[in-house]
């Protein structure tokens, strides 16, 4: 079983549409967990990242941690021609130090339709 | 203020070679992380410098493959001899200790092994 489980996509959505992107991982180490964009030839940004379990709001996107279900998400409202990209979950036991290092989900590649 | 920089953008290499790969971290990140994504496959820790020592390098694959971080600086991530399962894209990021401890990614090495 893979630590961490995203679905691949391909998710094609309208202009304007709620985007609901999840994450599912089996290690119960895992306190810190981000959420990246990346462009095509790009190297992945950080876009939210969120401390144990519960929501964390930015302008249009909306990150949320359920720890009892190993479950994350990342919602994108209202969303627009330029979110088209992949979107990476990402894990860790720790956010500096040792154990810093990031496990990350497979990716989903969203394209938004003008 | 620059980002991570890696050189080259991409390499193409004969089974059996040796490439060299560069990472220019932030200045003034201690830490220096190198991932590997392999095609089709999730994003992969390969390992991980505080200034000049290895915190982590749980993630290296095998023995082929030699990290160094000389002065604490930049980092060179050796392959020798390539072999064709090592093809992928090859990313570093950077971050410090305090106050923000987010990883900076740089665009990725694509190393093509034929």
């Amino acid at each position: 079983q893979k630590e961490v489980e995203q679905d691949p996509g391909p998710l094609s959505v309208p202009e304007g549409a709620i985007v609901s992107l999840n994450c599912t991982y089996s290690n119960s180490a895992f306190q810190y967990f981000m959420w990246y964009r990346q462009y095509s030839r790009k190297g992945p940004e950080l876009l939210m990242y969120t401390y144990s379990s519960g929501n964390k709001e930015d302008g249009r996107f909306t990150a949320q941690v359920d720890k009892s279900s190993k479950y994350i998400s990342l919602f994108i409202r209202d969303s627009q021609p330029s979110d088209s990209a992949t979107y990476l979950c990402a894990m860790s036991s720790f956010y500096t130090g040792a154990n810093s290092k990031l496990t990350f989900g497979k990716g989903i590649t969203l394209s938004v339709r003008p | 203020e620059a980002g991570v920089t890696q050189f080259p953008s991409h390499s193409v290499i004969e089974k059996g070679q040796t490439v060299t790969l560069r990472c220019d971290p932030i200045s003034g990140h201690d830490n220096l992380y190198w991932y590997r994504r392999v095609m089709g496959k999730e994003i992969k820790f390969l390992l991980h410098f505080v200034k000049e020592s290895k915190q982590d390098e749980s993630g290296m694959p095998n023995n082929r493959f030699l990290a160094e971080r000389t002065g604490g600086t930049y980092s060179t991530l050796k392959v020798q001899p390539a072999e064709l399962e090592d093809s992928g894209v090859y990313f570093c990021a950077s971050s410090q200790e305090y106050p923000n401890t987010e990883a900076f990614f740089g665009q990725g090495t694509r190393l093509t092994v034929v």
